[in-house]
């Protein structure tokens, strides 16, 4: 069954340093999406990502974060100047459709800043 | 934030039906009633989704009310393995779904 696959599982970095998180959607799909999850907290939206632009944002999504999708396959997930509140599971998720089917998610990485 | 309304904790014997009810009576008649869950701090799973008809896969079952402001999922034959954080999503397909707190799902030995 095809799966939406993220690196790196884990990844602790540094107050002020810069993350990137990566995702491989499903090779077919078009619409792509980061969501985070703080311990303890429910999943919450940050992007989509539709034809090579930002469809939605929400207002976690400020300007230390942006979303790229380099090549074909990889979409990723910047953090420019990480802060402690950072910390939380980031789920990357696509779908195939804009009017219908379900979202398919990755795995998540771990992100913990220190 | 969600329009869906969900108890926060359940228990169910293992090798029962597990229900897990749902309220969202706001529900617009272009919005379908989505379910994911989400095992320990896996990346939430799609279950089954449904917009009037009672709907049935492999996984689970969906039953939603006439009037549509409720709907119940039935796990039919729980497993330790169904213990998870269910959701209930309202969603038009298009644009984000948005997670409420869930249902947390104990099943028991």
């Amino acid at each position: 069954e095809p799966e939406v696959t993220q690196t790196p599982s884990h990844q602790v970095t540094q107050m002020g340093q810069e993350v990137i998180l990566r995702c491989v959607p499903i090779s077919n799909h078009l619409y792509f999406y980061w969501y985070r999850q703080i311990l303890g907290q429910k999943v919450e939206f940050l992007v989509s990502f539709y034809n090579n632009e930002i469809s939605e944002k929400s207002e976690i999504f400020d300007d230390q974060f942006s979303v790229e999708r380099p090549d074909g396959s990889n979409f990723t997930l910047k953090i420019r100047s990480t802060k402690l509140e950072d910390s939380a599971m980031y789920f990357c998720a696509s779908k195939s459709s804009g009017s219908g089917g379900e979202l398919f998610f990755g795995e998540g990485s771990r992100l913990t800043v220190l | 934030d969600a329009k869906t309304t969900q108890p926060p904790s359940m228990d169910c014997a293992e090798g029962r039906a597990a229900n897990l009810p749902c309220n969202h009576s706001t529900i617009s008649g272009n919005e379908y009633v989505y379910w994911y869950r989400q095992i320990h701090s896996q990346g939430p799973q799609y279950i089954i989704h449904g917009l009037k008809n009672n709907e049935t896969n492999e996984m689970a079952s969906l039953i939603i009310t006439e009037d549509r402001k409720s709907s119940t999922l039935i796990l039919p034959h729980a497993t330790l393995r169904d213990t998870a954080v269910y959701y209930c999503i309202v969603y038009n397909q298009g644009g984000k779904l948005i997670f409420g707190q869930g249902t947390e799902l104990s099943v028991k030995p």
